[in-house]
């Protein structure tokens, strides 16, 4: 049974700092991983997709590594703002019927000014 | 804006009624699914589609029925609400080939209470 976890579970940082959320996952044979957004009382919004044949990807200030033999994720988060504060949730999933998404429970994420 | 359109956005219900949560997305994606949101329990799934007139249960798929009449409507009804279905509800969709299934998209949710 898939199990994912997320370190740490919040984070509180000053405007400015480059920050580094983790992901780890205890069944390599994954096909995507994803991660997303919550803003409180809102719905989830992806962030990066990696699929089972990338390492990484790449969104503006965002940066998403996968190396599914060590089972860990990395979202990595450049200059952080304000308006970067909300939950970050990275799921995964597999490449068959029925699938399903099987997320960690989250980090917190707070960016002061 | 394409995208997966949840309505309504809030509902309180009385223990004991019926609804139905609604789910349409223009992505022309053939995979949708409904999942429920929980303080300490995370996302779950309830139900899932493959495609219109296939449907198949997730992990809590008790008190929830759906259906798929065409590839854009994928609509979640409870058939009697009790307390323990006070929840955020999404449902989310992604392209699925057979072979290769692409990235998820959510809607908004849908706040239940049930009362």
């Amino acid at each position: 049974k898939q199990e994912v976890t997320q370190i740490p579970a919040a984070l509180s940082v000053p405007e400015g700092e480059n920050l580094v959320l983790n992901c780890s996952f205890t069944d390599s044979a994954i096909y995507n991983l994803q991660w997303f957004r919550q803003d409180p009382g809102k719905g989830l919004t992806s962030l990066l997709l990696i699929q089972s044949s990338q390492r990484e990807q790449t969104s503006g200030r965002l940066n998403a590594s996968l190396d599914k033999s060590s089972g860990r994720s990395t979202l990595y988060i450049a200059a952080s703002q304000p308006g970067d504060s909300a939950t970050y949730l990275c799921a995964t999933y597999y490449m068959e019927y029925g699938n399903k998404l099987v997320f960690g429970a989250g980090t917190i994420l707070r960016v002061k000014s | 804006n394409a995208g997966v359109t949840q309505t309504p956005k809030f509902q309180v219900l009385k223990t004991g009624q019926s609804m139905t949560l609604q789910c349409a997305q223009d992505m022309n994606h053939e995979y949708m699914s409904w999942y429920r949101q929980d303080p300490g329990m995370g996302l779950r799934l309830i139900h899932y589609s493959v495609g219109a007139g296939i449907t198949d249960q997730g992990e809590v798929p008790n008190g929830y029925n759906v259906s798929r009449s065409t590839t854009e409507d994928f609509p979640l009804r409870l058939l009697s609400a009790a307390p323990s279905q006070t929840s955020v509800y999404f449902c989310a969709s992604s392209s699925w080939t057979g072979q290769m299934i692409g990235g998820y998209t959510f809607g908004s949710g849908t706040r239940l209470t049930v009362v």
